[in-house]
């Protein structure tokens, strides 16, 4: 079973600044590696998938990067509404299984 | 526009069983995977299942040990998640949500609102 490690838990920032998530797994990952936003009281919102690619509707500063074992979401300029937690999550190969990292939350310095 | 409800959610018993069910309207439901995921209080996200858009293919995870079953009727435009034998430790807000186009088994992209499930004496 792969394990997501996501670092650091906390990010303190101030809106403008530039924002680095990282994500880490225990062993290589397909490339099934997904990326979501979540606020408080809502479900999580799809960002990133397959490791690099925004999904519809995402603003071009949030990217993603990575491969092998290490992925990294970036935020170019965090604005007000990007304040929340973000998970990472992969899906193994076969059979389809996904997991969930422990989240890092984004919050105001 | 994609809608997921989801319904069922409750407090019930350990030991009892519980049927969520999602409708969803605003795309063919039956030419997409979907799949449950629930988050407990204060807790992250986990992935409980996935089935596959004709609903012959089924994956779940290991906690689930056979004690709940996805299903789905795509002539009626709906998932289900059907919970047995459940456990304080089952208690959460359970979302369904749709698999990417492409593959039943891609990164979900839509989610609905979640429903609650409290097991308690």
């Amino acid at each position: 079973e792969i394990v997501l490690t996501q670092s650091p838990a906390t990010l303190s920032l101030s809106p403008g600044e530039r924002a680095t998530l990282s994500c880490r797994a225990s062993q290589s990952v397909t490339g099934y590696l997904a990326w979501y936003q979540q606020k408080p009281g809502q479900a999580p919102r799809l960002l990133i998938y397959d490791a690099s690619n925004r999904a519809t509707g995402i603003p071009a500063r949030f990217s993603g990067s990575g491969s092998g074992t290490d992925f990294t979401l970036t935020i170019s300029s965090l604005e007000p509404e990007d304040f929340a937690v973000y998970y990472c999550q992969q899906r193994d190969y076969w059979p389809p299984i996904f997991t969930f990292g422990p989240g890092t939350k984004v919050d105001f310095k | 526009q994609v809608r997921l409800v989801e319904s069922g959610g409750g407090v019930v018993q350990p030991g009892r069983s519980l049927r969520l069910s999602c409708a969803v309207s605003g795309f063919m439901f039956s030419g997409y995977g979907m799949q449950w995921v629930r988050q407990a209080p204060g807790k992250g996200p986990e992935w409980v299942a996935v089935i596959s858009n004709d609903g012959v293919h089924k994956y779940d995870a290991d906690f689930v040990k056979g004690r709940f079953t996805i299903s789905r009727d795509n002539s009626k435009n709906t998932l289900y998640l059907q919970m047995d034998s459940l456990r304080g430790e089952d208690t959460a807000v359970y979302y369904c949500a749709r698999s990417r186009p492409g593959s039943s088994y891609y990164a979900p992209d839509v989610w609905g609102q979640g429903t609650t499930v409290t097991v308690s004496s």
